[in-house]
C-alpha cells in the first residue's frame, strides 16, 4: 500500500514552453502533498506544500507564477513548469502524506525534466 | 532555521564490511528523525525512523538510535550487501510546530563491491 505515481516519468520540452507533472496516489487519500526539486549529486530541496482544496504554500526563492501547483483532489496533484527554460531542468519528486496519519510521506519515483 | 548534516560520500566498501553514516541535526523543536534510501532509477523509500530520544529504528539489518545529547541520528549496519548500494538521506521533521515538512541531508552515495 501507500504507493504513489508521477506521471510523466522523463519529458523533453522546448525552451518557452510549459510541462505538467502529474502526482497520484494511488490507494490513499493524501490531504497535503509536497513538491521537490533534486539537481543532480544533491539533495532534495521543498519547493511547495500543497493542499487538497487551497492554494500551495511555496518555499522562499521559489517562484509560484513559475511553478503552478494545483491540488483538485486527495489523490491528485499537479505541478505545471510554465515558460520553461534550460535552468528549470531537474529532477522533480513529489510526495503524499496519509490523510490522519503520523505525517508519514510516500514519495513517487520523480520526472526527470530536460528543457531545450 | 533546521538543518541535516551528512557526512561527505562517497562510500566504497566491499561486501560484509560494517558501515556507518554520519548524520547531526540542527532543530529548535523537537523533531522526528528519518533515514530514507534511493535505489538507482527510483524514489525515496523511507528506510527507518525515530520520534523521541533514544529510540532505535530499524530496518533490512540497518539501525540508528536517536541522540538527542549528540543531536545525531547516525546510520548502521554490520555487514552490507551489494544490493545496499544506494543513495542515502538523512532527515528530520518537527511535527509539534505543524511545519510538516522534511528537511533532508545532502545525501550519502554508497557502492558496495563485491
Amino acid at each position: 500500500g501507500a504507493v504513489v505515481s508521477q506521471h510523466p516519468s522523463r519529458v523533453i520540452c522546448k525552451s518557452g514552453t510549459s510541462v505538467k507533472i502529474e502526482c497520484r496516489s494511488l490507494d490513499f487519500q493524501a490531504t497535503t502533498m509536497f513538491w521537490y526539486r533534486q539537481f543532480p549529486k544533491q539533495s532534495l530541496m521543498l519547493m511547495a506544500t500543497s493542499n487538497e482544496g487551497s492554494k500551495a504554500t511555496y518555499e522562499q526563492g521559489v517562484e509560484k507564477d513559475k511553478f503552478l501547483i494545483n491540488h483538485a483532489s486527495l489523490t491528485l496533484s499537479t505541478l505545471t513548469v510554465t515558460s520553461a527554460h534550460p535552468e528549470d531542468s531537474s529532477f522533480y519528486i513529489c510526495s503524499a502524506q496519509l490523510a490522519g496519519s503520523s505525517y508519514e510521506q510516500y514519495f513517487g519515483p520523480g520526472t526527470r525534466l530536460t528543457v531545450t | 532555521g533546521d538543518s541535516v548534516t551528512q557526512m561527505e560520500g562517497p562510500v566504497t566498501l566491499s561486501e560484509e564490511a560494517f558501515l556507518t553514516i554520519n548524520c547531526t541535526y540542527t532543530a529548535t523543536g523537537y523533531p522526528s528523525l528519518f533515514w530514507y534510501v534511493q535505489y538507482p532509477g527510483e524514489g525515496l523509500q523511507l528506510l527507518l525512523k525515530a520520534t523521541k530520544a533514544d529510540d532505535k529504528g530499524s530496518n533490512k539489518g540497518f539501525e540508528a538510535t536517536y541522540r538527542k545529547e549528540t543531536t545525531s541520528f547516525h546510520l548502521e549496519k554490520g555487514s552490507v550487501q551489494v544490493s545496499d548500494s544506494a543513495v542515502y538521506f538523512c532527515a528530520l521533521s518537527d511535527l509539534r510546530s505543524g511545519a510538516q515538512k522534511l528537511v533532508f541531508g545532502q545525501g550519502t552515495r554508497l557502492t558496495i563491491n563485491p
